[in-house]
């Protein structure tokens, strides 16, 4: 069964940091470009990050550019997401997904975890 | 930067149909995905490259794409089919980004 687990989660000042984990279970991790997405509470969905099979390629969302860093480790099957200078903007359910790549260029998300909650507040 | 419009709610009686559209700026020429979010929960693909369903996906689920207008139809619309459904595509214009729609709360009365 696909799978993909979220954790780091949780409660930190403004200006903080925090570091998310999505472990991938079920597939060969290696071979697919990997996603952050968010949800702020009560709202739609936002992509956040990407990252390419072999992490020379990330691309991110203006809003978290120079303060959030996608990376992944293929021989632990994880996905990571270090979050710095954070703002209270950025309280929301964060879901590791897989993301589709072909030859139409990037597709969809599938599957998705469960998501991890952060919430920044003082 | 790309926007995609959706309605914020859609009602449906059981057994009826309800559509769920997504706009966007000559939309017809992406691909078009579509995602189920029940509460609580995360989101599930239901339609991906316009109309093509994943496996495990009722045949009730279908979808279409042309000119600025994408659509999920939803067709003998049952009870566990309550759920927000957001669209979805690739922006590849000067700065590439995922782009999700604002999200339809599918209401079954």
């Amino acid at each position: 069964e696909v799978q993909l687990v979220e954790s780091g989660g949780g409660l930190v000042q403004p200006g903080g940091s925090l570091r998310l984990s999505c472990a991938a279970s079920g597939f060969t991790f290696s071979s697919y470009w990997m996603s952050w997405v968010r949800q702020a509470p009560g709202k739609g969905l936002e992509w956040v990050a990407n990252i390419k099979q072999d992490g020379s390629e990330k691309y991110y969302v203006d809003s978290v550019k120079g303060r959030f860093t996608i990376s992944r480790d293929n021989a632990k099957n994880s996905l990571y997401l270090q979050m710095n200078s954070l703002r209270a903007e950025d309280t929301a359910v964060y879901y590791c997904a897989r993301a589709s790549y072909g030859d139409y260029g990037f597709g969809w998300f599938d599957p998705w975890g469960q998501g991890t909650l952060v919430t920044v507040s003082s | 930067s790309y926007v995609l419009t959706q309605p914020p709610s859609v009602s449906v009686a059981p057994g009826k149909t309800a559509r769920i559209t997504c706009g966007g700026n000559n939309i017809g020429s992406k691909s078009v995905h579509w995602y189920q979010q029940k509460p609580g929960q995360a989101p599930v693909l239901v339609i991906y490259y316009d109309s093509d369903r994943p496996s495990g996906i009722p045949e009730r689920f279908s979808g279409s794409n042309s000119g600025n207008t994408a659509t999920l139809t939803i067709s003998r619309v049952e009870a566990g089919d309550e759920a927000d459904y957001y669209c979805q595509v690739w922006d590849s214009s000067s700065d590439p980004s995922y782009v999700f729609g604002t999200g339809t709360k599918v209401t079954v009365l």
